[in-house]
């Protein structure tokens, strides 16, 4: 199984709204990101979990808040979220630490916030 | 900051034309450069990973090089195919967990 799988596919939330966004990979993967990615632009680094920890959080705010339950999965928190937080958020995992392995990614999740 | 360039931005081209994209990359604490392809719709998946100064990997009709002393990397597409229409994203690996992208190249092949 090479697959990452992220649900939902889509999502609309409110700005009140809170809700959650999960990522899941069964191939044993010590690393888990998350990336998010606006129209035309690259994809940015937002958390890095290694071995369930928290290894980098690049400046996020905290409406975003990571969670790693255990090796094989990956939440995404969001609560209080802003119309410019809309965007598609890609998981991704890897095999070992270093950036010479391979990410495998996810179908990412559509997140429009009104 | 560490800024990956990939030209052009967007390409159309001919069923069976020939085709090749540019990665621009910071030549500095290089580990690794990585090109996805990238459907709609779908995720991104690894087509290569390279590492070496010189490296050359081909996988089919796509073939990809590396000059880390420069700061570039080619990837080539040879006879395209309508199969082949996707984004092509290069990652440059720079330590632990880091890999920077892009912005991707959309390829569209015309039949």
């Amino acid at each position: 199984d090479t697959e990452v799988t992220q649900t939902p596919k889509h999502l609309v939330m409110g700005m009140t709204n809170k809700k959650s966004l999960k990522c899941e990979q069964h191939m044993g993967h010590r690393a888990m990101y998350w990336y998010k990615q606006k129209a035309k632009k690259p994809p940015e680094l937002m958390f890095v979990y290694s071995y369930e920890k928290l290894s980098i959080n690049e400046s996020v705010p905290s409406r975003f808040s990571p969670e790693c339950p255990n090796s094989s999965l990956l939440n995404l928190h969001l609560h209080a979220l802003q119309p410019e937080d809309s965007a598609l958020y890609l998981c991704a995992s890897s095999q070992g630490l270093s950036s010479t392995g391979e990410l495998f990614f996810g179908e990412g999740s559509r997140l429009t916030v009104l | 900051i560490l800024n990956v360039e990939q030209s052009p931005q967007s390409l159309h081209v001919q069923e069976g034309d020939s085709t090749n994209f540019t990665c621009s990359f910071p030549s500095s604490n290089f580990y690794a450069l990585h090109w996805y392809r990238w459907e709609t719709a779908k995720s991104p998946e690894a087509l290569f990973v390279m590492t070496l100064n010189g490296d050359e990997k081909k996988k089919g009709r796509i073939s990809a090089t590396l000059n880390t002393k420069e700061g570039y990397s080619y990837l080539y597409i040879k006879g395209s195919q309508p199969e082949d229409s996707a984004t092509y994203l290069c990652a440059f690996g720079s330590g632990t967990y880091k890999y920077i992208f892009g912005t991707g190249t959309r390829l569209k092949v015309l039949a």
